[in-house]
C-alpha cells in the first residue's frame, strides 16, 4: 500500500488566488513527521514546511500553511496568494520514527501551474 | 555556502561505462541519503548511511555502490551503466534522532546514459 498519496497529478490556479494541494498518508507509527517540498523546473528540491504528528497547531511558513487532519490522515498544503514563481512540482513526504526515520517516503507529486 | 553539494550536475555517458557522483554536506548531519528520481518524477530512496554505516539498501542493483569515507561525504559509484539508469540522482542529509528533522537535498545530478 502507498504510504503517501497525492491524488492531483496537475492543478491550475489563477495568480493571487489560494490553492490546496492534497496529501493523505498511511502509518501505524504514533510519531511521524510530514513534509512538503517544492521542485521548480530547475530541478532542486526545496523544503517548504513541516508538521509533526504531535503538533497541536497547523504549521505555517509565510504563504504556506499545512492543513493537518490527523484523524483523516491528511496533510494538505495551502498556498495563499499564488505567484507565478509557485509553478512547480510539489511533493508530500513522511518520515516515521525508529527504523523508518532513516528515510523520507514521497508521494508522486502534484504539478502546480499558476496562470497570470 | 551550499549545504548539500553534489557533482557533477550533468553527466552524459555511454552504456557500459563506470561513473561516480560525489556528495558532501557541511551541516554536521549524521545521516546521508541517495534518492533516484525517475522520468515520471517519482522519488525513491536508494541508500541511507548513518555515521558512515549503511542503514538502508533498497532493491538497487549491485552495480550501484555507495561509499561513505566520513560523515560529511557519501559518493555513489555506478558500474556498467545501462540505459535505464538515466535519471536524476539526489543526495540528501539530515539528523536522524527525531522524525521531525528535515532532510536537505542537493541540487541533483542529471545522468543520461546513451
Amino acid at each position: 500500500a502507498q504510504k503517501i498519496t497525492q491524488t492531483q497529478p496537475g492543478m491550475f490556479v489563477q495568480e493571487k488566488e489560494a490553492v490546496t494541494l492534497d496529501c493523505t498518508y498511511d502509518t501505524s507509527d504514533p510519531s511521524y513527521g510530514l513534509f512538503w517540498y517544492k521542485q521548480p523546473s530547475s530541478g532542486e528540491m526545496i523544503f517548504l514546511i513541516y508538521q509533526g504528528s504531535y503538533d497541536q497547531q497547523n504549521a505555517t511558513e509565510g504563504r504556506y500553511s499545512l492543513n493537518f487532519q490527523k484523524a483523516r490522515k491528511s496533510a494538505n498544503l495551502v498556498i495563499s496568494a499564488s505567484q507565478l514563481g509557485d509553478s512547480a512540482m510539489y511533493f508530500c513526504a513522511m518520515r516515521e520514527s525508529g527504523a523508518g526515520s532513516y528515510q523520507l517516503t514521497f508521494g508522486k507529486g502534484t504539478k502546480l501551474s499558476v496562470i497570470p | 555556502d551550499t549545504a548539500v553539494s553534489q557533482t557533477p550536475k550533468y553527466l552524459v555517458t555511454q552504456m557500459g561505462n563506470d561513473k561516480s557522483i560525489k556528495c558532501e554536506q557541511n551541516l554536521g548531519h549524521d545521516t546521508m541519503y541517495w534518492y533516484k528520481q525517475d522520468s515520471k518524477k517519482f522519488l525513491k530512496i536508494m541508500f541511507s548511511y548513518n555515521n558512515k554505516e549503511l542503514i538502508i539498501n533498497e532493491t538497487v542493483p549491485n552495480r550501484f555502490s555507495p561509499k561513505s569515507p566520513d560523515k560529511a561525504h557519501l559518493n555513489l559509484h555506478i558500474n556498467s551503466l545501462e540505459l535505464g539508469d538515466s535519471a536524476v540522482y539526489f543526495c540528501a542529509s539530515s539528523q536522524v534522532d527525531l522524525a521531525g528533522n528535515t532532510i536537505y537535498f542537493g541540487e541533483g545530478s542529471w545522468l543520461t546514459v546513451v
